[in-house]
């Protein structure tokens, strides 16, 4: 079945260091990839979404790539900040109406000044 | 309240009870989707609506597991005799439409405790 494998966490950086969380994906046809967030104490809440091949989608400095010839889709950000401190989570959803997301397992990030 | 909220954000129960969860979607979202994350891992998912219909609840752990969205909007994710493996946070999220490129809104989860 549908899957996602993301780096295992937690990754500790420094502030304005740069950021790498790696998700690759095994699908059939064609899914929607998403990166998901979760600060301390919020819900989960969308930080960025691609739908097609090649797309890049982008919001608060990350971004992220579809890559259908690698299966991946990892998040970047050149210059990270305390306030990123957080749970990352990769997802993906299948190509049919109605579908629900399959998350990674989550990635947290820790940022220090 | 513009967000998805969720009730009771927290719930201890004994082995054996039952306990009933509640979602009150963003107004007007057809699709309405329940998971449930375990310590550490990420949410997964159990069930799905269409308005009032439950078209997927492959995701279900066991027939203990029930739920509904009479009207359309508010959604009950009801447990009956609660097991130690039940424990966990059990999301609600809704989205505008059906497509899978539909943001998903979660509300804030509400965290099962079974003892």
């Amino acid at each position: 079945g549908d899957s996602v494998t993301q780096m295992e966490g937690p990754v500790t950086l420094s502030e304005e260091a740069f950021l790498t969380i790696n998700c690759t994906y095994t699908a059939t046809g064609y899914p929607s990839l998403f990166w998901y967030v979760q600060y301390p104490g919020e819900g989960l809440q969308l930080l960025l979404k691609a739908t097609k091949a090649d797309d890049k989608g982008s919001n608060k400095g990350f971004e992220a790539t579809y890559r259908k010839e690698t299966t991946s889709f990892h998040l970047e950000k050149g210059s990270v900040q305390v306030s990123d401190s957080a749970v990352y989570f990769c997802a993906l959803s299948a190509n049919q109406a109605g579908t629900a997301l399959i998350f990674g397992k989550g990635t947290t990030l820790s940022v220090s000044s | 309240g513009a967000g998805v909220s969720q009730s009771p954000r927290y719930k201890v129960a004994k082995r054996g009870q039952d306990v009933a969860l509640r979602c009150d979607p963003i107004s007007g979202h057809v699709s309405l989707f329940w998971y449930q994350q375990a310590l550490g891992q990420g949410p997964e998912f159990l069930t799905y609506f269409q308005n009032e219909a439950q078209l997927d609840k492959s995701g279900l752990p066991s027939d203990r597991f029930f739920a509904e969205r009479p009207e359309g909007s508010v959604s009950t994710l009801k447990i009956q005799r609660t097991q130690q493996e039940d424990s966990a946070v059990y999301l609600c999220a809704s989205s505008a439409g059906t497509g899978n490129y539909n943001e998903q809104f979660f509300g804030p989860g509400t965290r099962l405790t079974v003892l």
